[in-house]
């Protein structure tokens, strides 16, 4: 596709059921990144793949969230037992290079978590 | 580690009046900076970069920033704004030291509202 789309655009998700958010990077892309963003609040980094390789998980805010790109390209988070502190928009992003390189990062539309 | 500071969260301006768009950062190595737009319903989309050379940047659409090393600084100005360029305005840093992936590190956006 012509930039990085992800699904669904909305979910509203019932407290402690698991959800799956989808992204389908830009074809070729080596990088991927995953973005939390709160109500009001700039993105806040969560976790970054170079090809399936998950090289930095650091953002990730509790064992309940994981992440995969099994095949280097689509990437899935999941949220394991959602909690009300869940609910925010998870951005999507995709990078030609790697690390260190010269290299814009495009952003898909995000996912909105609602956790009621 | 790196922050980012954007005092301002709204700014009301109103059609063809100039405007800026205030960034600050901090960190401790050497730092690429950027800045983002968000319009309605879309996903981010930069806007202009620093990352070497001359400290005045400029967009495409009539913006640009300069970095102020002393000042720790990334200021957004626009001589005469437009209704269209109302949205949301993120400034971001990540450093080319790193050796994991440029990162980027959000401030929590500014809010701006052109007024007919």
């Amino acid at each position: 596709g012509a930039g990085v789309s992800q699904s669904p655009r909305y979910k509203v998700a019932k407290r402690g059921q698991d959800v799956a958010l989808r992204c389908d990077p830009i074809s070729g892309h080596v990088s991927l990144f995953w973005y939390q963003q709160a109500l009001g609040q700039g993105p806040e980094f969560l976790t970054y793949f170079q090809n399936e390789a998950q090289l930095d998980k650091s953002g990730l805010p509790s064992d309940r969230f994981f992440a995969e790109r099994p095949e280097g390209s689509v990437s899935t988070l999941k949220i394991q037992r959602t909690q009300q502190e869940d609910s925010a928009v998870y951005l999507c992003a995709s990078s030609l290079f790697g690390a260190g390189r010269d290299t814009e990062a495009f952003f898909g539309q995000g996912t909105r978590l609602t956790v009621v | 580690a790196q922050s980012v500071t954007q005092l301002d969260s709204q700014v009301p301006v109103f059609e063809e009046a100039p405007v800026e768009l205030r960034c600050n950062y901090s960190s401790s190595v050497s730092v690429y900076l950027f800045w983002y737009v968000q319009y309605p319903n879309q996903g981010l989309q930069l806007l202009l970069k620093y990352l070497s050379g001359s400290t005045l940047v400029e967009s495409i659409n009539g913006f640009e920033a300069e970095f102020n090393k002393s000042q720790t600084s990334f200021h957004l100005r626009k001589p005469s704004v437009h209704i269209s360029d109302t949205a949301e305005y993120f400034c971001a840093v990540s450093s080319p030291d790193q050796t994991g992936a440029n990162n980027l590190f959000f401030g929590t956006g500014t809010r701006l509202t052109v007024i007919p």
